[in-house]
C-alpha cells in the first residue's frame, strides 16, 4: 500500500520567510500526490496535485511543489510566508489508476508563522 | 452557500449510546466519503459511496454503518459508542472517476466526544 512520510510535525517560520514542508512517498511506481491544508476548526482544502504531468506544480495561495522521482519526494514551498498560512498541512498519496479517490494521508505538519 | 455541510458540529455522548452524523453536499458530486481524524490529527478514510453504492469500505468496526439515501447525502450511524470513537469525523465529496476524484471538498467536521 502507498504511504507518505512528512518530516517534521511542527514548523515555525517568520513572516516573509521561505516555507518548506517535506513529504516523501514509498513506492517504486510514481503515485499521484497531493497537498491539502486544514485551517483551525475547518475541513481540508486541496492546495495542489501531481498526476504525472508537469513535475513542478503550482497551487493556490502562492504554494508550489516539485515531484522528484529520484528522491521519491514532493516537497511543498512558498517563497514568503504570510500570517494567514498558519495551518496544518497534509501530504496525501494515491495509486495511479485508482479512480476511486482513495487517499492515504501523512501525519500532517503544523505551520506556525511568527511576526 | 455551504458546499459540504455536516450536522451536528459537536456531539457529546456517553459510552454505549447510538448516534448519527449527517452530511449533505450541494456540489452535484457523485462520490462522498467519511474520514476519521484522531487526536493526533491523523486522517484516515472510512467509507466512500458513489451514487449511493458503497465503493470503499476500510477496516472499520461494524458498529459504524454508513447510509446514502441519495447522491447528495451520506450519513454515518454509530452503535454502542466507545471511548476510542472520540474524534473529528469529516465528510467529503468529489466528482466521480479520473483525476477529479482526488479533488475532494471537505465539510467542517463533527467533533464527537464519548464520555
Amino acid at each position: 500500500a502507498q504511504s507518505v512520510t512528512q518530516l517534521g510535525s511542527h514548523v515555525s517560520v517568520s513572516e516573509g520567510a521561505l516555507v518548506l514542508l517535506r513529504c516523501n512517498y514509498s513506492s517504486s511506481v510514481p503515485p499521484y500526490l497531493f497537498w491539502y491544508v486544514q485551517y483551525p476548526n475547518q475541513g481540508l482544502q486541496l492546495l495542489l496535485k501531481y498526476t504525472s504531468a508537469a513535475t513542478l506544480v503550482k497551487g493556490i495561495n502562492g504554494f508550489e511543489a516539485e515531484f522528484k522521482k529520484s528522491e521519491t519526494s514532493f516537497h511543498l514551498t512558498k517563497p514568503s510566508a504570510h500570517m494567514s498560512d498558519a495551518a496544518e498541512y497534509f501530504c496525501a498519496v494515491s495509486d495511479q489508476g485508482d479512480s476511486w479517490g482513495k487517499l492515504q494521508f501523512g501525519a500532517g505538519t503544523q505551520v506556525v508563522v511568527t511576526p | 452557500d455551504t458546499a459540504v455541510s455536516q450536522t451536528p458540529k459537536y456531539l457529546v455522548t456517553q459510552m454505549g449510546n447510538d448516534k448519527s452524523i449527517k452530511c449533505e453536499q450541494n456540489l452535484g458530486h457523485d462520490t462522498m466519503y467519511w474520514y476519521k481524524q484522531d487526536s493526533k490529527k491523523f486522517l484516515k478514510i472510512m467509507f466512500s459511496y458513489n451514487n449511493k453504492e458503497l465503493i470503499i469500505n476500510e477496516t472499520v468496526p461494524n458498529r459504524f454503518s454508513p447510509k446514502s439515501p441519495d447522491k447528495a447525502h451520506l450519513n454515518l450511524h454509530i452503535n454502542s459508542l466507545e471511548l476510542g470513537d472520540s474524534a473529528v469525523y469529516f465528510c467529503a465529496s468529489s466528482p466521480w472517476g479520473g483525476d477529479s476524484s482526488y479533488e475532494q471538498y471537505f465539510g467542517p467536521g463533527t467533533r464527537l466526544t464519548v464520555t
